[in-house]
């Protein structure tokens, strides 16, 4: 079953500008993670946030996380034309022993 | 080196034929998946191994069977192919099994059934 849900499904921004993109589930969580995924590759690992945490950075990316509205958004800030790609978040619900329950993904494009 | 390698990254084949997808792993990791990717970009896990021990066999037909000869491989062989099994299929592995684990992924090989 599905559990995450992006939202935009599509984002188109210029060069420069920021990108936000947000993920909502329906069950309690342990963790949410981020992925993103270029073009015909695999899905590569960009930042987890547990359920006790309500932000955490990496360069570029923040992440927030709100348990009570059971969402959570992914910022990249001064996006580059290399940030083209999918977005996807996975949750680690308690009770789906430690499986990863994906949404269905943001496509970003990022306009030179 | 590559992490998780798969292959092959693109298979195309007849209705009805058997074919396997191999992946195999250098990072060390206890533990390894097999993702189905839809037309939509849905990610739906298939299977999943610890350390060779099947883990998690979610609703897959049993066409589909994954054998893992050691830790470090996974491979999934599909009997009697379907339209409907075309895909893109993703193998990934994680340090272990359990909370906070982050997956790495193989580039993903594409299934076309014709």
């Amino acid at each position: 079953s599905q559990q995450g849900e992006e939202d935009p499904q599509a984002l188109s921004i210029q060069e420069g500008e920021n990108a936000t993109m947000n993920c909502s589930y329906k069950t309690s969580i342990n963790n949410l993670q981020w992925y993103r995924q270029n073009s015909g590759r695999g899905l590569v690992h960009l930042i987890l946030i547990r359920s006790n945490e309500r932000e955490k950075h990496s360069g570029r990316l923040r992440v927030t996380l709100d348990t009570s509205k059971k969402s959570s958004s992914l910022l990249i800030t001064a996006s580059r034309a290399a940030d083209t790609a999918s977005y996807f978040c996975a949750t680690d619900g308690m009770d789906s022993n430690y499986q990863l329950i994906w949404g269905a993904g943001t496509k970003l494009i990022i306009k030179p | 080196d590559t992490a998780v390698s798969q292959t092959p990254k693109y298979l195309v084949t007849q209705m009805g034929n058997d074919k396997s997808i191999k992946c195999e792993q250098n990072l060390g990791h206890d533990t390894m998946y097999w993702y189905k990717q839809d037309s939509k970009k849905f990610l739906k896990i298939m299977f999943s191994y610890n350390n060779k021990e099947l883990i998690i066999n979610e609703t897959v037909p049993n066409r589909f069977s994954p054998k893992s000869p050691d830790k470090a491989h996974l491979n999934l062989h599909i009997n009697s192919l379907e339209l409907g099994d075309s895909a893109v299929y993703f193998c990934a592995s994680s340090e272990k099994t359990g909370m906070n684990e982050k997956l790495f992924f193989g580039s993903g090989t594409q299934l076309s059934v014709l």
